[in-house]
């Protein structure tokens, strides 16, 4: 398994500002990756994050709105940008251990006034 | 078009009431099918792997079990501990690992 932490848990936003959310794993890994979660609804793949590598964008998922740093292989950011209500959503890390089973985080509320 | 479907979406059992959730999906390549089960404000909590057609898994009150076109999550005896959202999930088989989540079952079991 993996124990993973997020900051911040939550937090309420302004339309138009950004907001950086940290995820940390207690050991190395090479895949990390980012989650969507809106109201009532499922699971939604924004990104992959390698280490030393580029992110890869889902489909509908551009760099410009959700950047994405991977400066080490225990720890990842995902920048929302210049947020609207409509980015009000769980967003959640995970990783990749354990022949592809992927261990996720707590999540980060994010709510969008 | 790669896609996971879950039934029921909501489920209301009595306390020691059996029953089973349901996964339907269609996605190509399929790697591996995840259940995992999602508290209220938490991240999914992974549960079970299943490959392979025929495979079964078991831990405590839940049995996992997969065929070509589904997976099943079957519930034995539940305790009101065990209510949560489930979730499952289809690993495809591109150049990365890429996890199709299904919508989720709310289930609820009462004393």
């Amino acid at each position: 398994s993996a124990v993973i932490s997020q900051k911040p848990s939550r937090d309420i936003c302004q339309r138009g500002t950004s907001l950086t959310i940290q995820c940390q794993v207690d050991s190395q890994v090479t895949m990390m990756f980012w989650y969507r979660q809106q109201p009532g609804q499922s699971l939604t793949l924004i990104a992959t994050a390698n280490q030393g590598s580029e992110a890869t964008y889902e489909s509908g998922f551009v760099i410009d709105k959700f950047p994405i740093s991977r400066p080490n292989l225990t720890f990842s950011t995902l920048t929302v940008s210049n947020m609207s209500p409509e980015d009000s959503s769980i967003y959640l890390c995970s990783v990749e251990r354990d022949s592809d089973t992927q261990y996720f985080g707590p999540g980060t509320r994010l709510t969008v006034l | 078009e790669d896609q996971v479907t879950q039934s029921p979406e909501a489920l209301r059992l009595q306390e020691g009431e059996s029953s089973s959730l349901n996964c339907s999906y269609t996605v190509s390549g399929l790697r591996g099918l995840f259940w995992y089960r999602q508290d209220p404000g938490k991240g999914p909590e992974f549960l079970f792997t299943l490959y392979s057609a025929g495979e079964e898994k078991e831990k405590e009150r839940l049995k996992a079990t997969l065929t070509k076109k589904e997976s099943f999550l079957h519930i034995t005896a539940p305790k009101p501990e065990d209510s949560a959202t489930y979730l499952c999930a289809g690993l495809t088989s591109g150049g990365y690992n890429k996890l199709i989540f299904g919508a989720g079952t709310r289930l609820a079991v009462h004393p």
